[in-house]
């Protein structure tokens, strides 16, 4: 158990809809980082928030967006859903964005599927 | 650009030991770590090499050559629950190596077989 919890566990869209997937972390974690993952793949950096602020983006369209809340609590959203975003969406919190290897703490994850 | 190197499989029997090797291409480097997933999972922390030289944790150690570039993951006494994927990362570099931001590596999958 890391504390980092995520919803929904699974879900399946359709192309063109809209997602969003949410993630609790863990008390006190104030950075929240999200991560897509898919199958056999490691995983790849969308953004990071930090008390409620982007604090760096990886290599993501527009249409991957982002939320942050008081209480350090976090939303993906996804627009116009493609079949390549059909993946394993993690979230990871720490105390900081300067947090080392054995601070950051993953979530199960979202599993997304689009149809 | 950033990238790792790893094996995409190894296989080995119950009670043996198994290296999985990490090469990595950055234009800065602030320390490799460790993951391990089960079955697309939360990947769980196991290692993390700042500076040269080994480092152990019970049945795993983690060995980090900077000169080299390279890393691996050493996994003794092995048992069937360590059957998993195997991921190295680093921190990204462009971002002053800020914590959070974490480039991983294509993991390799570990078969251990009774």
């Amino acid at each position: 158990e890391t504390g980092v919890t995520q919803s929904p566990t699974h879900l399946i869209k359709t192309r063109g809809q809209q997602v969003t997937l949410r993630c609790s972390s863990q008390s006190g974690h104030n950075t929240v980082s999200w991560y897509q993952q898919a199958l056999g793949q490691g995983p790849q950096f969308i953004f990071q928030y930090y008390r409620e602020e982007e604090n760096g983006r990886g290599n993501f369209p527009p249409r991957f967006s982002g939320l942050q809340f008081p209480n350090y609590s976090s939303e993906l959203n996804v627009n116009a859903l493609e079949l390549d975003d059909s993946a394993l969406y993690l979230c990871a919190s720490s105390l900081s964005p300067r947090a080392s290897g054995n601070t950051i703490y993953f979530g199960e994850g979202s599993w997304l599927t689009v149809v | 650009g950033q990238s790792l190197e790893q094996p995409s499989e190894v296989t080995a029997v119950e009670g043996a030991i198994v290296q999985i090797n990490c090469t990595y291409q950055t234009s800065g480097f602030y320390g490799l770590s460790w993951y391990q997933q089960h079955d697309g999972g939360a990947p769980t922390f196991l290692s993390y090499n700042a500076l040269d030289g080994l480092e152990e944790t019970g049945r795993f150690s983690s060995f980090l050559s900077r000169s080299d570039s390279y890393g691996y993951l050493l996994l003794q006494e092995l048992q069937m629950k360590d059957s998993a994927s195997y991921f190295c990362a680093v921190r990204d570099p462009r971002e002053g190596g800020q914590g959070g931001k974490l480039i991983f590596g294509q993991g390799t999958e570990l078969s251990v077989k009774p």
